[in-house]
């Protein structure tokens, strides 16, 4: 089974602090994804990558970075947290292609508070 | 663009009842579907998908969806439902063409009581 693992399930930092959150799969996938979950909102995507040291913007960009510098690790980078971060932030995987009918696979998530 | 509709933010039912949880989609061009499920405090897991062929697909948990290419739905059904049911679904949608993004819906949650 594919396993996406999330460093933290709970986080709590400071407005103005740099967040990382990381995101490691063991099933050799090419594709890496971030997204946050907001109630009513469902899941949005914020990032994704299609291989090492290849990232897209999604659909809600602004405020994160991202870095791939390993196939197997997609880490999400919140340069300045801001309150209106405070979110569940969850990774994903799929193998290749990237418009494959292949389903992505779930990390647990970390919920994340700032205040 | 890809967009997802799931009308019903919540659907409470009784143990052993049917269900329907309703998906319709936009899309100009061919579509994969997927249901996803998420369980409380943990992250999605695959429900099941339409890629082609038959429109009905059925998946994990006793779970199955009908594609409508003309109504742009694929609804989520149940004959008989469990408390252990009791979770967020999410419908999402994806083009058929290559870097394409999944697109959610902003879920459905199915309360289950006794």
């Amino acid at each position: 089974d594919v396993k996406v693992t999330q460093s933290s399930r709970y986080l709590v930092k400071r407005t103005g602090e740099k967040v990382f959150l990381e995101c490691v799969q063991d099933m050799d996938h090419e594709n890496m994804f971030w997204y946050r979950q907001d109630p009513g909102l469902g899941l949005r995507l914020i990032y994704f990558s299609y291989d090492v040291k290849m990232k897209e913007k999604g659909d809600i960009p602004e405020g994160y970075s991202v870095s791939r510098e390993k196939k197997e690790r997609f880490s999400l980078i919140l340069e300045s947290a801001s309150t209106n971060q405070t979110s569940m932030y969850l990774c994903a995987s799929s193998p290749p292609p990237s418009g494959s009918n292949q389903p992505q696979h779930f990390g647990d998530g970390t919920r994340l508070s700032i205040l | 663009a890809q967009s997802v509709t799931q009308l019903d933010s919540q659907v409470p039912v009784f143990e052993e009842a049917p269900v329907e949880l309703r998906c319709n989609y936009s899309s100009s061009v061919s579509v994969y579907l997927f249901w996803y499920v998420q369980y409380p405090n943990q992250g999605l897991q695959l429900l099941l998908k339409y890629l082609s062929g038959s429109t009905l697909v059925k998946g994990i948990n006793g779970f199955e969806a009908e594609f409508n290419k003309s109504q742009t739905s694929f609804h989520l059904r149940k004959p008989s439902v469990h408390i252990s049911d009791t979770a967020e679904y999410f419908c999402a949608v994806r083009n058929t063409g290559t870097a394409s993004k999944l697109t959610f819906g902003t879920g459905t949650r199915l309360q289950v009581t006794l």
